[in-house]
């Protein structure tokens, strides 16, 4: 079964620093997420992204954050001048064209993000 | 506004034995409902989701859920558990009348199966 893969699974990165998550969501699918996960609380929604461009973001998503879909099968995640409250881990996840709003999202297994 | 509550952090149940992982949920209109497990490590596995029609809801893993309007509830169930169950369970609930197309998670429950 076809999966949305992330990279790195572990990134450490001074504080203040710039990172650039990446994800190869399924490749036939066309609406892409951000989600974060801080330790040991709920998953939190941070940006959808459909028809290269964003379609919906949380107060989270501030001017810190953006996304890319570089080329046809790459969606990144940048986050600028990162704080110590960014430690986290963030998923990707992708669902299909056609009713994908009312499909379930599938979920990369994360990128864990520590800032120091 | 849409929101979900799961009012267990945890869960224990002997193997064998059934189990329930309770949510709750509030929508301005109808909701649409997922449940989706986490494993250590990884990522949320979709488990199963409620769209319109019948009120029991068949999911992977011998896993159902079953929406109760009138409750505003949307429980997890499974009749006799297995201790590779054990993991992180999350409800989600998007307003199906609503201007997001963007679920809302609970903050999860961790079941635990004891062997």
């Amino acid at each position: 079964e076809p999966e949305v893969t992330q990279t790195p699974s572990h990134q450490v990165t001074q504080m203040g620093q710039e990172v650039i998550l990446r994800c190869v969501p399924i490749s036939n699918h066309l609406y892409f997420y951000w989600y974060r996960q801080i330790l040991g609380q709920k998953v939190e929604f941070l940006v959808s992204f459909y028809n290269n461009e964003i379609s919906e973001k949380s107060e989270i998503f501030d001017d810190q954050f953006s996304v890319e879909r570089p080329d046809g099968s790459n969606f990144t995640l940048k986050i600028r001048s990162t704080k110590l409250e960014d430690s986290a881990m963030y998923f990707c996840a992708s669902t299909p064209a056609g009713t994908g709003v009312l499909q379930p999202q599938h979920f990369g297994d994360g990128t864990r993000l520590s800032i120091l | 506004a849409q929101s979900v509550a799961q009012p267990e952090d945890q869960v224990n149940v002997a193997e064998g034995n059934p189990l329930t992982v309770k949510c709750t949920y509030s929508v301005s209109g109808n909701p649409y409902l997922f449940w989706y497990v986490q494993y250590p490590n990884r990522g949320l596995q979709f488990l199963l989701k409620y769209i319109t029609g019948d009120n029991l809801v068949k999911g992977s893993y011998g896993f159902e859920a079953e929406f109760n309007k009138s409750q505003t509830s949307f429980h997890l169930k499974k009749p006799s558990a297995l201790v590779s169950d054990s993991a992180l369970y999350f409800c989600a609930v998007r307003d199906r009348g609503g201007g997001s197309y963007i679920p809302t998670f609970g903050r999860g429950t961790s079941l635990i199966v004891h062997p």
